[in-house]
């Protein structure tokens, strides 16, 4: 089976550029959560869907959005971007509701110039 | 509010030879979950262990087992048997539950090196 999937593994952009970064959970999963991992920290929570509704937000100001689709793949949205915005952005799938964990994809890294 | 706690920047072991890592965490809940995730320079998060709070049995998978102190709040893992392979960042997360949401609270991490 596939693992987690996301793209594009490695983006450039300008400052106050937008930018889309996708994930495709594993087959079944229906909870797709995304967190910000920037270098030499742990990862922080950003957003939480789950049956293609919001389930929670992280402290994250309004220039991120997300969205699920109905096939559960998902879309983080950064607009008017900041340097302060590069770092491993993540994705991870689970079943929703259970405690067998995430699964994690290899992330995209993110470098605002 | 939820916290995790890793207090070692940076770790390392002989190969073969068995290493600690501590985690700490702070809640007022009383049944939750606890990981420890890996992630080596390919970047991605490989689960290693999982323990839920209400089971006072250590979880162990291979050569990974934890210590978990409810009372204490600690839950520390234990590498067995070191291995070249192991070198990366370990992270201790807690799962926290909010009104239908779930996330991960990760802690900074700990960077283990093996020597050979």
């Amino acid at each position: 089976d596939a693992g987690v999937t996301q793209s594009p593994t490695h983006l450039i952009k300008t400052r106050g550029q937008h930018v889309t970064l996708r994930c495709s959970p594993i087959s079944g999963h229906k909870s797709v959560s995304w967190y910000q991992q920037v270098l030499g920290q742990g990862p922080q929570f950003i957003f939480q869907y789950y049956e293609k509704e919001e389930r929670g937000r992280g402290n994250f100001p309004d220039r991120f959005s997300a969205r699920q689709f109905p096939n559960y793949s998902s879309e983080l949205n950064v607009n008017a971007l900041l340097l302060g915005d590069s770092a491993l952005y993540l994705c991870a799938s689970s079943f929703g509701g259970d405690y067998y964990g995430y699964t994690f994809g290899s992330g995209t890294r993110l470098t605002v110039v | 509010a939820q916290t995790v706690t890793q207090s070692q920047p940076e770790m390392s072991v002989q190969e073969a030879e068995t290493v600690t890592l501590s985690c700490t965490y702070d809640t007022s809940e009383s049944d939750y979950y606890l990981f420890w995730y890996k992630q080596p320079p390919s970047r991605q998060m490989i689960l290693v262990i999982r323990q839920e709070a209400y089971k006072q049995q250590n979880a162990t998978e291979n050569r990974f087992s934890v210590n978990f102190q409810k009372a204490a709040k600690s839950f520390s893992l234990k590498i067995s048997d070191s291995q070249l392979g192991d070198a990366a960042m370990y992270f201790c997360a807690y799962r926290f539950l909010q009104g239908g949401s779930e996330k991960l609270v990760f802690g900074k991490g700990t960077k283990l090196t093996v020597n050979p």
